[in-house]
C-alpha cells in the first residue's frame, strides 16, 4: 500500500521569509514523488518531481524539494515567499514497484503568505 | 499550445439525471486519467485510459460510473442516476505516455452540483 501524509492543514508565512510545506510518504518500493499547486477554481499545476539522482530537486516559480529516503520525506521549500504563492499545495507519490498508474495525493496544505 | 480542456466547467443536475463530463487531452497526449476531489480532501484516482482502452479502473465506483476514450474525440466520464454524494470537482489529466516518471497535466476541472 502507498500513502502520502501532509501533516499541516495550513502554513502561514510572512512575505520574504522562507517557507516549508511538509510531506511524508509510505510505499513498498522506490517512490516517484511530485508536488502540485492548485489555485482557486483551477486545476493542479505541476511544480517539480523526484525520480532519481540528486536529492534536491528544483522546480517552477523558485520552488525546490528535498528527498530524504531515511525520513521518507519530500518537503517543499522556497527561500523567499511571495504573496502570490498563496494557494493549496499537494504532494503525490507513485509506487513504481507496483506499477501504479495513479498519483496518490495527500490531503493538501493551504499556504498563506501575508504582506 | 492548449492544455487539458474540460467542459463544462460547471454542471448542475437533479438527482436521478445523467452527467457527462468531457476531457480533451493536451496535444500529443494519448493517456488520460480521471480524478475526483471532494470538499476538504485531496484528489482520488478513478480511472486511467488510453485511446479505446481502459487500463486501470480500480478507483471507479462499481455502479453508475463509466468512462471511455474513443479513437476520435474527447474522453467522457459518465455518471448515471446521479445522487447528492456525486457532488464534487472532477479533474482530468493527461500525459504523452504512461511512464511512471512523467508528470500528469491537469485541466481546470468540472464542478458537478447535484440538486
Amino acid at each position: 500500500a502507498q500513502s502520502v501524509a501532509q501533516p499541516e492543514d495550513q502554513v502561514n508565512v510572512a512575505e520574504g521569509n522562507p517557507l516549508t510545506v511538509k510531506c511524508t510518504y509510505s510505499v513498498s518500493g522506490n517512490p516517484y514523488l511530485f508536488w502540485y499547486v492548485q489555485y482557486p477554481n483551477r486545476g493542479l499545476q505541476f511544480l517539480l518531481k523526484y525520480i532519481t539522482g540528486d536529492n534536491l530537486v528544483k522546480g517552477s516559480y523558485g520552488f525546490e524539494a528535498e528527498f530524504n529516503k531515511s525520513q521518507t520525506s519530500f518537503h517543499l521549500k522556497k527561500p523567499s515567499a511571495l504573496v502570490s504563492d498563496s494557494a493549496l499545495y499537494f504532494c503525490a507519490v507513485r509506487d513504481i514497484a507496483n506499477s501504479g498508474y495513479a498519483l496518490n495525493f495527500g490531503k493538501g496544505t493551504s499556504l498563506l503568505v501575508t504582506p | 499550445n492548449a492544455g487539458v480542456m474540460q467542459n463544462p466547467r460547471h454542471l448542475v443536475r437533479r438527482r436521478g439525471q445523467e452527467a457527462r463530463l468531457r476531457c480533451s487531452p493536451m496535444k500529443g497526449h494519448s493517456h488520460v486519467y480521471w480524478y475526483r476531489q471532494l470538499p476538504e480532501e485531496g484528489l482520488k484516482f478513478m480511472v486511467y485510459l488510453q485511446k479505446e482502452n481502459i487500463i486501470d479502473e480500480s478507483g471507479m465506483p462499481k455502479e453508475r460510473f463509466s468512462a471511455e476514450f474513443p479513437k476520435e474525440g474527447p474522453s467522457i466520464l459518465r455518471i448515471q442516476q446521479v445522487v447528492r454524494g456525486d457532488s464534487a470537482a472532477y479533474f482530468c489529466a493527461s500525459s504523452p505516455t504512461g511512464r511512471d516518471n512523467q508528470p500528469q497535466h491537469f485541466g481546470d476541472g468540472t464542478r458537478l452540483s447535484i440538486l
